[in-house]
């Protein structure tokens, strides 16, 4: 069964970095075609696509956000870690990882993580 | 970046209505296409992918059609269970995008 974890801070001040962690199990990200991405929701909001990466180290950006986000992966811990710098208000989210089904250029996300909310506040 | 325009963005039904749902895609996407449901306060899932092949253990009154831009989502008779807000997402791009939503609410 896999299953994906996220964890980090639930408040975060404007400026500062945050660093998510995505704890998964059921799978190795060192195994050919896996992958795994970060997805948020702002509250009432839609879904938005932020980074992902692959198997063999490969990394993918949102556009928009590309200059703030780093993802990363450590194999041995089966986690995958996104920092996003300069950090504000609108990045209040809900923050989530998923696997990545391999559907081509991208795929579809299954599973998903619960989510973790995190407010940018002073 | 492709963009994916939902619609409508929300819409009230009965329980027993067909319920169509549609995401019109800013260039091809050759059926590069998932649709997911959201409940409040849930992480979403996957109904559909490859814009008409069922995920494992959705029940089979959802159903998605479409090619080239246009795609549709359709639900044949609306359960209590379904109430909830649908997304639509292209993985066409190695940079994948979703639709802005939408909720479907009790008549």
């Amino acid at each position: 069964q896999v299953t994906l974890r996220e964890s980090g801070p639930a408040v975060v001040k404007p400026t500062q970095t945050l660093t998510l962690t995505c704890t998964f199990s059921g799978f190795s990200l060192s195994v050919t075609g896996m992958c795994v991405t970060w997805i948020r929701q702002p509250p009432g909001k839609a879904l938005e696509w932020l980074a992902r990466i692959d198997w063999d180290d490969d990394k993918y950006y949102s556009t928009s956000l590309r200059t703030r986000l780093t993802i990363s992966k450590d194999t041995s811990k089966n986690q995958v870690v996104l920092t996003v710098t300069n950090m504000d208000p609108v990045d209040t989210a809900t923050y989530y990882c998923a696997r990545l089904q391999y559907g081509g250029n991208s795929g579809w996300f299954d599973p998903w993580g619960q989510g973790t909310l995190v407010t940018v506040s002073s | 970046d492709i963009q994916m325009t939902q619609s409508p963005s929300s819409l009230s039904a009965s329980v027993g209505d067909i319920v169509t749902i549609t995401c019109r895609a800013s260039q091809g996407i050759s059926n590069s296409l998932a649709w997911y449901q959201q409940k409040p306060g849930k992480a979403p899932k996957v109904l559909l992918f490859g814009a008409s092949r069922l995920q494992s253990g959705v029940p089979s009154r959802f159903s998605g059609s479409g090619s080239g831009t246009d795609y549709t989502l359709t639900i044949s008779s609306l359960q209590p269970e379904d109430f909830a807000s649908y997304y639509c997402q292209q993985y066409y791009s190695p940079l994948p995008t979703f639709g802005q939503g939408t909720k479907v609410e009790i008549k």
